[in-house]
């Protein structure tokens, strides 16, 4: 059972770079989630999709773009990329029932 | 002021210790509580929820809701160095989309 996915694990970019960070899940959950986790802050909501077609912004979207492109697959794209985007990235989904959040196994990312 | 509060720690503990993690929240429409743990370089995963007020146990492991306190606590007894991580508490605002609030994690370690 795979649950969610992401990739890639490590990723080191120079600044003015651009990269996407592909996640998946296994569950079919209609609700996904992209976090960045930075010491001391905890995690933070970039972008959300509640169902397929449909996205929103979170807590710090700014530098950031994603696609739902089916149930399964929720992406997030950083177009210029820069040293404050540095962090480590979580992708989620929730179970339907909304009591129950499954996190992917993190992609580090280094913006030099 | 944020809407979950959660001491960051670290909080060092002897094996075998009763362990007490705490988060306190300010809005009333919470209703899902749930206790995610993080080891180093993971994504968190689930360890419990709860919904009402009162008490939850599953093995060593108890969570408690105040909601009157607007209080969350999670309880370990016999605590061993593999529970050595970080916990996080969340929050779900169900009156608002499935509202996702997490406090910033607390790094628990248990010392042999």
């Amino acid at each position: 059972n795979a649950g969610v996915t992401q990739t890639p694990k490590f990723q080191v970019l120079k600044t003015g770079q651009s990269m996407t960070l592909q996640c998946a899940q296994d569950m079919n959950h209609n609700s996904m989630y992209w976090y960045r986790q930075d010491p001391g802050m905890g995690l933070r909501l970039i972008y959300y999709s509640a169902s397929e077609g449909t996205t929103d912004k979170g807590e710090v979207p700014n530098g950031y773009n994603v696609s739902r492109l089916n149930k399964r697959e929720f992406s997030l794209r950083l177009e210029s990329a820069a040293p404050s985007q540095t962090s480590v990235y979580f992708c989620a989904s929730m179970r339907d029932s909304g009591n129950t959040i499954y996190f992917g196994e993190g992609s580090w990312l280094t913006v030099v | 002021q944020k809407e979950v509060e959660q001491d960051p720690g670290p909080l060092s503990v002897p094996e075998g210790a009763i362990v007490s993690l705490n988060c306190t929240y300010s809005n009333s429409a919470f209703q899902y509580f749930m206790w995610y743990r993080q080891y180093s370089r993971k994504g968190p995963e689930l360890l419990m929820y709860t919904y009402s007020s009162g008490n939850k146990e599953d093995g060593r492991f108890t969570a408690q809701v105040d909601k009157s306190s607007k209080y969350i606590s999670l309880f370990i007894r016999d605590s061993q160095p593999s529970d050595s991580a970080t916990y996080l508490c969340a929050m779900i605002n169900m009156d608002s989309n499935y509202q996702l609030i997490w406090g910033a994690g607390t790094k628990l370690i248990i010392k042999p």
